[in-house]
C-alpha cells in the first residue's frame, strides 16, 4: 500500500534551518506530486509548496517562497522540505502529502504521519 | 488568496443523527473543493474532492455538495468513529488554502 514516512521530531533555535524528509513506498514515486503543509498547534492547515518528482518542477506559497526549498531524490523515493530562518511562529507539525493523480494533482490522497518542528531558544 | 470559512466551529450530535458542515469560499472556486477528516493524533484523510466525488472506500454516509462559494459535507447517520475535525480545501487558485475546520463531537 502507499506509505509516506517522515523523519522524526526536531527542536531548533530561532534563526536555524530544518530539513524534513518524506520517504515513500507502494507506488511509482515519479508519477505523483508531493506537497508540503503545516499545522500550528490548535490551528488549521497551511500549504507551503509542491514538487513534481519526475521533472523537478516546484511551486511555493508566496508567504514562504523566500525561506522554503522542496527537493526530491528519485533514487531514494524521498522528498525533502527545508525551511530557513526559523522563528517561534514556525513551530508546527509539518506534513508531506501525495497528489491524487495527474488529473487531480492538488488533492491529497495519502499523507505522512507528520513531523513536529519546535522552535525555541 | 481565497479565504475558506467553515461553520460551525463545533457540532455535537448523538449517534445516528445527521451532521451538516458548511464551507464558504471568499470567491468562486467552481467545484475545486475537497474535504478531509482528521482524527485526534492522526494525519488528514481525503474524503471528498470535486465538491462531491467520494474518495475510495469512503462510507456511503459521507456526501458532499455545492459549487462556486458554498459547500456542504453531510454525514447522514453519525457514528462514534466520526469523531474528528473536518477541513475543506480549495484548489482553484494558488495558494491552496484550507478552512479552519469543524470539530464533530459525538455525544
Amino acid at each position: 500500500q502507499v506509505q509516506l514516512v517522515q523523519s522524526g521530531a526536531e527542536l531548533k533555535k530561532p534563526g536555524a534551518s530544518v530539513k524534513v524528509s518524506c520517504k515513500t513506498s507502494g507506488y511509482t514515486f515519479t508519477s505523483n506530486d508531493i506537497n508540503w503543509m503545516r499545522q500550528a498547534p490548535g490551528q488549521g492547515l497551511e500549504w507551503l509548496g509542491w514538487i513534481n518528482p519526475n521533472t523537478g518542477d516546484t511551486g511555493y506559497s508566496l508567504k514562504f517562497r523566500a525561506r522554503v526549498t522542496i527537493t526530491s531524490d528519485s533514487s531514494l523515493r524521498t522528498a525533502y522540505m527545508e525551511l530557513t530562518s526559523l522563528t517561534s511562529d514556525d513551530t508546527a507539525v509539518y506534513y508531506c502529502a501525495r497528489g491524487k493523480d495527474i488529473r487531480v494533482r492538488l488533492v491529497f490522497d495519502s499523507w505522512g504521519q507528520g513531523t513536529l518542528v519546535t522552535v525555541s531558544s | 488568496e481565497i479565504v475558506m470559512t467553515q461553520s460551525p466551529a463545533t457540532v455535537s450530535l448523538s449517534p445516528g443523527e445527521r451532521a451538516t458542515l458548511t464551507c464558504r469560499a471568499s470567491q468562486s472556486v467552481d467545484t475545486k473543493l475537497a474535504w478531509y477528516q482528521q482524527k485526534p493524533g492522526q494525519a488528514p484523510r481525503l474524503l471528498i474532492y470535486g465538491a462531491s466525488t467520494r474518495a475510495t472506500d469512503l462510507p456511503a454516509r459521507f456526501s458532499g455538495s455545492g459549487s462556486e462559494t458554498d459547500f456542504t459535507l453531510t454525514i447522514s447517520s453519525l457514528q462514534s468513529e466520526d469523531l474528528a475535525v473536518y477541513f475543506c480545501q480549495q484548489y482553484s487558485r494558488w495558494p491552496l488554502t484550507f478552512g479552519g475546520g469543524t470539530r464533530v463531537e459525538v455525544k
